[in-house]
């Protein structure tokens, strides 16, 4: 079993749609827990960044982590064809300079 | 800001010849850099920490004779592919650590280089 777990799709949505994103993991020392969003053959984007268990908002994206369930999720609301694109979820352990360790990525497209 | 640049964007080179890639932090400092191999749909492979004035670390089955890195100052790490092969082509992608607003280190991402190997 892989440590983190990510669907990778795609996922295809209809615009205005709220789009879920998931991911769970097996390393329950995972503390911080961030989301990545890659154009395709671009670099990662930092989206979001949280630490333990709890909800984070930030204009149309939450995440939201499940420590209990070891389960993470990103929703976007009112999604754009903008968002298309690939989500990486990553999460690390340890306090200081960290080295996450990233899903597979998950492909979404949003069509008009 | 946190802007990581890499430079070439694109390089296409013959097996048997050596592509050097540089990553760069436009705006900030970054003592550590990481550098990412990502192949198609797949998700980023560490190959190797780069902390400035010292050997890189390389994660286990990476080649560092192959995979050269040179972290020279606080803003510029570069990666040289040595007697490259097609099986080295791929799309590399750097980061640099910077300290962020939960008081952890966050990695920002350069937008990656395509290798293709002839």
């Amino acid at each position: 079993q892989k440590e983190v777990e990510q669907d990778p799709g795609p996922l295809s949505v209809p615009e205005g749609a709220i789009v879920s994103l998931n991911c769970t993991y097996s390393n329950s020392a995972f503390q911080y827990f961030m989301w990545y969003r890659q154009y395709s053959r671009k670099g990662p984007e930092l989206l979001m960044y949280t630490y333990s268990s709890g909800n984070k908002e930030d204009g149309r994206f939450t995440a939201q982590v499940d420590k209990s369930s070891k389960y993470i999720s990103l929703f976007i609301r009112d999604s754009q064809p903008s968002d298309s694109a690939t989500y990486l979820c990553a999460m690390s352990s340890s306090g200081g300079s960290y080295i996450p360790t990233f899903g597979r990525g998950t492909s979404l497209i949003v069509h008009p | 800001g946190a802007v990581v640049s890499q430079h070439p964007s694109w390089v296409i080179c013959k097996s048997g010849t050596s592509v050097k890639i540089e990553c760069r932090s436009l705006d900030f400092q970054a003592t550590t850099m990481f550098w990412y191999r990502q192949f198609p749909k797949q998700s980023l492979m560490l190959m190797a920490t780069s902390n400035e004035g010292s050997k890189a670390t390389y994660e286990q089955g990476v080649e560092k004779d192959k995979f050269l890195i040179n972290h020279a100052s606080l803003t510029l790490s570069t990666l040289t592919v040595t007697s490259a092969h097609p099986e080295d082509s791929s799309f590399y992608i750097c980061s640099a650590e910077k300290y962020g607003v939960l008081s952890e280190y966050e990695q920002y991402f350069g937008p990656g280089t395509r290798l293709t190997v002839t």
